[in-house]
């Protein structure tokens, strides 16, 4: 199967700073990537679509400005959590599809282990 | 707001029972999937069923779906201690205008499985 990274794996902050997650496909290449948030014993919420070449596809009621993402590679998104706060304290799953998504099929994702964030 | 709702929201068992859990989802689908998530972790896929499809299985795992009833079954057989984990539905939507392989998730089942 495909491997997905994330780094880092947990981080603790202080409020009001910024934190960077990455997510990494290791052994595939990625145009899209996905990022979730999920609060304890709950559901994945999914925020963003990650597009490599393009700006991010935020879902309703996610900031754009407060979780800033960018496809740098085809293998690497990077999700920016700016100005964190306490209420942001999560955890985040980025996920990537191998191979083309057709307009018909949705393909299995590949879900990182996740980035537990904890702002202080 | 969440595509699924996966019931029961916990299960508990013996060893060698069955396990089954349901979803229901709101709009129609392309397909649904099937993960398993252990606590702290990432999710990991087990099973794809398409809007076509009926039935499907994957050794242990039988997938149905009624698209009719817009709902979905896993059935677990044979339960092991390591089965032990949260299990949630995931429907890729059949609406031409959405991103491609966006996935929502329905709240989960955390099933509990006892040796």
């Amino acid at each position: 199967g495909a491997v997905v990274s994330q780094h880092p794996s947990w981080v603790i902050c202080k409020s009001g700073t910024s934190v960077k997650i990455e997510c990494r496909s290791l052994d595939f290449q990625a145009t899209t990537m996905f990022w979730y948030r999920q609060f304890p014993k709950q559901s994945l919420m999914l925020m963003a679509t990650s597009n490599e070449g393009s700006k991010a596809t935020y879902e309703q009621g996610v900031e754009k400005d407060k979780f800033l993402i960018n496809h740098a590679s085809l293998t690497l998104s990077t999700l920016t959590v700016t100005s964190a706060h306490p209420e942001d304290s999560s955890f985040y799953i980025c996920s990537a599809p191998k191979g083309k998504t057709s307009g018909r099929d949705g393909n299995e994702q590949f879900f990182g282990p996740g980035t537990r964030l904890t702002v202080l | 707001s969440q595509q699924g709702e996966e019931d029961p929201q916990a299960l508990s068992i013996q060893e060698g029972e069955n396990a089954t859990m349901n979803c229901s989802y709101k709009t129609s689908i392309n397909n649904l999937q099937w993960y398993r998530q252990n606590s702290g972790r990432g999710l990991v896929h087990l099973i794809l069923i398409r809007s076509n499809e009926r039935e499907k299985h994957s050794g242990r795992l039988r997938v149905t779906l009624d698209t009719s009833k817009k709902s979905s079954s896993l059935l677990i057989t044979a339960s092991r201690a390591a089965d032990t984990a949260s299990y949630f539905c995931a429907t890729a939507l059949a609406d031409r205008g959405s991103t491609l392989g966006r996935l929502y998730f329905g709240r989960g089942t955390q099933l509990t499985v006892w040796p």
